[in-house]
């Protein structure tokens, strides 16, 4: 079973200031998502990757396969950027075994 | 992509009584998974909903107490039986394709229960 481990568990920083936030995982994954939980519940996948780096807009996603860890970073943070940010991982392609393995988030919280 | 809906967003409920909670997605998908998230925890799945067949249950969960329909390839309810105040958490239904496309998930707005 993989585990799936994200650090740190809470981080509050000013407007403007780069955040990272860190996941480590310990068996071999076919992708990695990384999901934004708001404050109502709902959840929005911002990334899916399974190699490399991925940019949208302050947001940005790295993977580094062989080290088994991913980092999330957002540039120039902005209050409403404000939520809890979960790693998960998708298994390798087995047929019958399609679930997600998810961290216990980082909840982030920007000040104005 | 695909657009998840669920109803309702949110409800108070009273210990004893169930609630059933329904997922609508705007395509036709192989997979639809129910999840919970109780105060302060990550994501637990419950079930994956299989269509024209009984639902798949995680250890520690039971259909008596969290009956699924999928009566067709874009739609589920999930019931939560008999509640207790243990049961106030944030439910949230996913979608998503068999292997290899099992990478596309996506989640729903979930609905939020508070049982007094």
């Amino acid at each position: 079973k993989n585990e799936v481990e994200q650090s740190p568990q809470n981080l509050t920083a000013q407007e403007g200031e780069f955040i990272t936030i860190n996941c480590s995982y310990s068996v071999g994954i076919s992708a990695l998502h990384w999901l934004q939980q708001h404050p109502g519940g709902g959840i929005v996948s911002l990334f899916m990757l399974s190699s490399g780096k991925k940019k949208h807009g302050r947001l940005i996603a790295t993977i580094n396969i062989q080290e088994k860890h991913s980092s999330l970073h957002i540039t120039a943070s902005h209050p409403r950027d404000s939520a809890v940010y979960i790693c998960a991982v998708s298994p390798p392609s087995n047929f019958g075994n399609e679930k997600l393995t998810f961290g216990t988030g980082t909840r982030l919280t920007i000040i104005p | 992509s695909a657009v998840i809906s669920q109803k309702p967003s949110r409800d108070i409920c009273q210990r004893g009584t169930s609630l059933t909670i329904q997922c609508q997605v705007d395509s036709q998908v192989t997979m639809m998974f129910w999840y919970r998230q109780q105060p302060g925890q990550s994501l637990t799945l419950i079930a994956t909903a299989n269509q024209g067949s009984e639902a798949t249950y995680e250890s520690g969960f039971v259909i008596d107490k969290f009956p699924i329909s999928r009566p067709n390839l874009t739609f589920s309810t999930l019931t939560v039986s008999n509640m207790s105040p243990e049961d106030s958490s944030i439910y949230l239904c996913s979608v998503g394709h068999r292997a290899p496309r099992h990478n596309e998930q996506f989640f729903g707005p979930g609905t939020r229960l508070t049982v007094l």
